[in-house]
């Protein structure tokens, strides 16, 4: 059962676009996370929000926890090629907390 | 920061060899974990350690084991190589709680002929 779901899958976009990747769920976790992965390279954490309608900024990237905790976005102003990879959401669920349960994935792509 | 690292970035195999995949990591976490990694399948939890000497299946246990003798290494093992592990494999660390925050080696392309 994939308990996260994110959207979309691909997303392809020029250089100074915006856009939101969304991860969402039924269930509730007690704190999410953001990992970037690059071709060839493990996922590097980017943001954890613990607390329900959280929102924190890391330069152009904001990323906001749900009011229920069951869901989140992670928005990106004027990308830039940097920004490509693969952006992939964990949530750490409250009754079995030592493992994350990681999101289907978002493959952007940023041209100059 | 965080270091966590891999014995090897590419590994070529045969079918039916025993591979070994090492992990290590510096900074005195609880927990380590390996995944696997495949377009379309997303990552997938192999096994969990949560102390030393102690192991936990993850979603895709068969074909693997793993050891941990000491806190700061986890090793991987494929008993008996196949086909179908050709794969990425990652290891990560977390400490035991609040967040559980995992920390991503770069990764271990094994490719099995």
């Amino acid at each position: 059962t994939q308990l996260l779901e994110q959207s979309p899958q691909f997303l392809s976009i020029q250089e100074g676009e915006n856009l939101t990747v969304y991860c969402n769920s039924s269930s509730v976790f007690s704190s999410l996370q953001w990992y970037r992965q690059e071709p060839g390279e493990g996922p590097v954490l980017l943001v954890t929000v613990v607390t329900g309608g959280e929102v924190k900024k890391l330069k152009r990237l904001t990323f906001q926890f749900g009011d229920a905790r069951k869901d989140s976005s992670l928005h990106i102003t004027a990308a830039q090629p940097g920004d490509t990879g693969l952006y992939l959401c964990a949530g750490a669920r409250s009754y079995n907390t030592d493992k994350l349960i990681f999101g289907t994935g978002t493959r952007l792509q940023v041209f100059p | 920061d965080v270091k966590v690292t891999q014995s090897s970035r590419y590994l070529v195999k045969r079918t039916g060899e025993k591979v070994f995949l090492e992990c290590v990591q510096d900074m005195d976490h609880e927990n380590m974990f390996w995944y696997r990694q495949d377009p379309g399948l997303g990552l997938r939890l192999i096994y969990f350690s949560y102390d030393v000497k102690m192991k936990e299946k993850g979603d895709i246990p068969e074909g693997y084991s793993v050891s941990r003798e000491k806190k700061e290494r986890f090793s991987l093992i494929l008993e008996s190589a196949s086909t179908n592990q050709t794969s990425m494999y990652l290891c990560a660390s977390s400490l035991f709680g609040p967040t559980y925050e995992q920390y991503f080696g770069p990764g271990t392309r094994l490719t099995v002929t």
